[in-house]
């Protein structure tokens, strides 16, 4: 199972693009890396997945070294309402057994004017 | 198309008294998951079930027990609360993963708890 490790939290201001990094130096093989986003009060929302390379969607993207021991979120132009905690898991979505879904303490990102 | 919805959305407890919470999914998701999270803190697995009529622990599953009789439903019970139990809990369901799947994770919109 790789672990990851994220900032605990970080603060940006509005329009600023904000990147968020994750390392997970035990990534096996056939895991990915997968974000998801919490507001206060609310579950986690699933953001992005990829493997390797570059993966962007509507919200944002998610960049993978060639070693792919890290992992980077880039959100573009930050609004107040990114502000959120941010979750990086790794893991074979093949094999969907829970022990493979554990989350840690997220980062905490602050966004302000 | 409701999702994961959970009942109830708060809750108040004394101290030894027990109770259910309910997730239900119209998704058709094998998987389901109880998490906490405690105040500022991450997500901590409990329970989780793989299919209806299967029920395995997480990392924190002293204090709660859970039951799969029916696909769509997955229940979390407190047989005696006590106040560590204070917390929020969250349902999440997922699909039985195949080629190309994300293994999405959909939760529901949390149960406050608390314990006096």
């Amino acid at each position: 199972l790789a672990k990851t490790t994220q900032p605990i939290s970080m603060d940006s201001y509005e329009g600023q693009e904000v990147n968020i990094t994750c390392s997970h130096n035990n990534i096996a093989t056939n895991d990915y890396i997968t974000w998801y986003q919490q507001f206060p009060s609310q579950g986690p929302r699933f953001i992005i997945q990829g493997y390797k390379t570059k993966v962007t969607n509507e919200v944002a993207s998610l960049f993978i070294p060639a070693d792919r021991k890290s992992s980077t979120l880039s959100l573009p132009r930050v609004s107040l309402s990114d502000t959120a905690v941010y979750y990086c898991l790794v893991g074979d979505p093949l094999y969907s057994s829970a022990s493979k879904i554990i989350f840690g303490s997220g980062t905490r990102l602050s966004i302000r004017p | 198309n409701a999702g994961v919805t959970q009942t109830p959305k708060f809750r108040v407890l004394k101290t030894g008294q027990s109770m259910t919470l309910l997730c239900a999914q119209d998704m058709n998701h094998e998987y389901m998951y109880w998490y906490r999270q405690d105040p500022g803190m991450g997500l901590r697995l409990i329970h989780y079930s793989v299919g209806e009529g299967t029920t395995a622990k997480g990392e924190v599953p002293d204090g709660y027990n859970v039951s799969r009789l029916k696909k769509q439903n997955f229940l979390l019970g407190l047989e005696s609360a006590a106040p560590s139990q204070t917390s929020v809990y969250f349902c999440a369901s997922t699909l039985q993963q195949g080629a190309g799947d994300t293994g999405e994770l959909f939760f529901g919109e949390g149960s406050r708890l608390t314990v006096l």
